[in-house]
């Protein structure tokens, strides 16, 4: 069965500092991988994803990715935190075996941004 | 830019009860899910349907059902609320395809008590 695990629950980080938020994953094929963020009292929105091509990818708001295949990893990365980073985020991969666009979540790490 | 609505951001009910969760979106969308949120659980997916009166069973059903009678609405429904079913319901929308991208609403936030 599919899962993702992403180690960190929090995470504190100084604004201006750098930031690598960890996701390992298990899948039995290629996966396809998300990175969402959910700002407090909001939905999820996503910001990035790879299913294929190029293992670097870029997403909104300063955030790339890096898929490695051999650490079944896609960890999250930016170099210069701003306070309006503090958020959740989750790592996610897909599809479900028998198809469609179901994704399993990780539980999940909180980012807190100290000033 | 998609849209994606929940009938309730919060939402108290008393155990037994029958409660609905609405979710509409505005794209046009195939795909529809309902996720549950928890504190160190992240998102589990209840249920999701892939077409008009169609369905699947997610990781969680129990204790839900669900119904989609128009393409742009899902909806979620608690048979008989209990205490254990307190949290918080995410519904989304995407195109078909494993390499959409989901978008979701802003939660309703459910109290049983």
């Amino acid at each position: 069965a599919q899962s993702v695990t992403q180690p960190d629950i929090h995470i504190t980080v100084s604004e201006g500092a750098s930031l690598e938020l960890r996701c390992n994953y298990s899948y039995g094929a290629t996966p396809y991988l998300f990175w969402y963020v959910q700002s407090p009292g909001q939905g999820l929105q996503l910001l990035l994803k790879y299913f294929s091509g190029d293992t670097l990818v870029q997403g909104i708001k300063g955030f790339e990715a890096e898929f490695k295949r051999s650490q079944s990893s896609f960890n999250l990365r930016k170099p210069s935190v701003h306070w309006s980073d503090a958020a959740e985020y989750f790592c996610a991969v897909g599809p479900f075996t028998g198809g469609g666009n179901k994704l399993t979540f990780g539980t999940g790490t909180q980012l807190k941004v100290e000033l | 830019d998609v849209k994606v609505t929940q009938s309730s951001r919060y939402l108290v009910k008393r155990t037994g009860e029958k409660v609905f969760l609405e979710c509409v979106q505005d794209m046009d969308h195939e795909n529809m899910f309902w996720y549950r949120q928890d504190p160190g659980l992240g998102l589990r997916l209840i249920y999701f349907s892939y077409d008009v009166k169609m369905k699947e069973k997610g990781d969680i059903p129990e204790g839900y059902s669900v119904s989609r009678e128009k393409k742009e609405r899902f909806s979620l429904i608690l048979e008989s609320a209990s205490t254990n079913q307190t949290s918080m319901y995410l519904c989304a929308s995407s195109w078909g395809g494993p390499q959409e991208t989901q978008y979701f609403g802003p939660g309703t936030r459910l109290l049983v008590l």
